[in-house]
């Protein structure tokens, strides 16, 4: 069985850091496509970064620059180091994995960690 | 970048009721359109890959079609435990990723 389990989420002010960790048991991080989706407070799903399995990163506009997704094949985990946050990077973070396919699908996500950027 | 549309943004409906819910793409996308899931507090779910094929355990009562820009997801007869969000997702031209705004279905 596969889970996911989000961990490092919490209250931060504006212009701080945080590192939010994926850890991966049924399937092997490196080997996949892993990728952080959020959803703001009564908003919709937004696609944040993701990271191929052989090692090619990607963001979205909004944090390009401010985030970086990362792995550690060793713990199986899967990470998310937000610097210089907003008040709109609030929201609660899924990581989920894309899986490869024909056409392809995020089949497994986490329960989702929540970041509350406020003063 | 893709953008998604998705149509109507909520919905009421009743119990029994065949309802569908629309997806538009900026742009062909073929099939590569994914549908899911969100029940609040929960992660969403996938229902529907490539446009119109069930992934394992979804009820048959779900159902996706369409290709290039227009794409639907119906539930035939909406039970108690569909009164959810639907999202749709487009995998052709990644990144970045993009989903629909969602559509709330509520119950009547």
């Amino acid at each position: 069985e596969v889970q996911l389990v989000e961990s490092g989420g919490g209250l931060i002010q504006p212009g701080g850091s945080l590192r939010l960790s994926c850890a991966a048991s049924g399937l092997t991080v490196s080997s996949n496509y892993m990728s952080w989706v959020r959803q703001a407070p009564g908003k919709g799903l937004e696609w944040v970064s993701i990271i191929y399995s052989g090692g090619s990163t990607y963001y979205a506009d909004s944090v390009k620059g401010r985030f970086t997704i990362s792995r550690d094949s060793s713990k199986n985990t899967l990470f998310l180091q937000m610097n210089s946050l907003r008040a709109e990077d609030t929201a609660v973070y899924y990581c989920a994995r894309y899986y490869q396919a024909y056409v392809d699908y995020f089949d497994y996500w986490g329960q989702g960690t929540l970041v509350t950027v406020s003063s | 970048d893709i953008q998604m549309t998705q149509s109507p943004s909520s919905l009421s409906a009743s119990v029994g009721d065949r309802v569908t819910i629309t997806c538009r793409a900026s742009q062909s996308i073929s099939n590569y359109l994914n549908w899911y899931q969100q029940k609040p507090g929960k992660a969403p779910k996938l229902l529907i890959y490539a446009a119109s094929s069930l992934q394992s355990g979804v009820p048959s009562t779900f159902s996706g079609s369409g290709s290039g820009t227009d794409f639907t997801l119906t539930i035939s007869s909406l039970q108690p435990e569909d009164f959810a969000t639907y999202y749709c997702q487009q995998s052709y031209s990644t990144p970045p990723l993009t989903f629909g705004g969602g559509t709330k279905v509520e119950i009547k």
